[in-house]
């Protein structure tokens, strides 16, 4: 049992360069998230899911974009990725109506 | 809206000392109260949750928090801290019918030898 891991853990992308993340689950979990961890701001969430096949918009979702094919995956893509993006990703995932979250490793990215 | 505040950014205390995390909230029902622990490089850990019942929560590591309605606080305290404990920690809240967590930005505990 795996729980929530995320692909790739690090990353360097040029402005202007696309990239996806992804997030997997090996539990089950109905909800999954999509956060960015910036010093001083804490978490902040991007993107969520509720099941398979939807998505909805966070506190921060400007220059990303979701989905949920299946539901033991969740991807972040970034189109254009600007010096902003810069941050850590991470994904969360849990079970419906529980609310405790299960978290991955993260992402490190960085936009140059 | 719901929201959380971590009075605290830093906290050093000496190993062997005891621990006390602030976390304040506002919301109108009762919470779902979290805290998570986040060691360096890694993801977050939950130590501990808060749904109803007995206002005193054990968690891991041997972490407790003390829910108190009346001052809108969900503190985190450690009788003895041990060097270990040295991480970022982060409350959080949800609510019954809530579809995500609201998180609060984090207190960074250092632990002196």
């Amino acid at each position: 049992n795996a729980g929530v891991t995320q692909t790739p853990k690090f990353r360097v992308l040029k402005t202007g360069q696309s990239m996806t993340l992804l997030c997997a689950q090996d539990m089950n979990h109905e909800y999954m998230y999509w956060y960015r961890q910036d010093p001083g701001m804490g978490l902040r969430l991007i993107h969520y899911s509720v099941g398979e096949g939807t998505t909805a918009k966070g506190e921060v979702p400007d220059g990303y974009n979701v989905s949920r094919l299946k539901k033991q995956n969740f991807l972040l893509g970034l189109e254009s990725a600007a010096p902003s993006q810069t941050s850590v990703y991470f994904c969360a995932s849990s079970r419906t109506l529980t609310y405790e979250q299960y978290f991955g490793p993260g992402t490190r990215l960085t936009v140059t | 809206a719901q929201s959380v505040t971590q009075p605290d950014i830093h906290i050093t205390v000496s190993e062997g000392a005891s621990l006390e995390l602030r976390c304040n909230y506002s919301y109108g029902a009762t919470p779902y109260l979290f805290w998570y622990v986040q060691s360096p490089g890694q993801g977050l850990q939950l130590l501990l949750k808060y749904f109803s019942g007995d206002t005193l929560v054990q968690g891991i590591k041997g972490f407790e928090a003390e829910f108190k309605r009346s001052q809108s606080s969900f503190n985190l305290r450690k009788p003895s801290v041990h060097w270990s404990d040295a991480a970022e920690y982060f409350c959080a809240v949800g609510a019954r019918g809530a579809q995500k967590l609201v998180f609060g930005q984090g207190t960074r505990l250092t632990i002196n030898p």
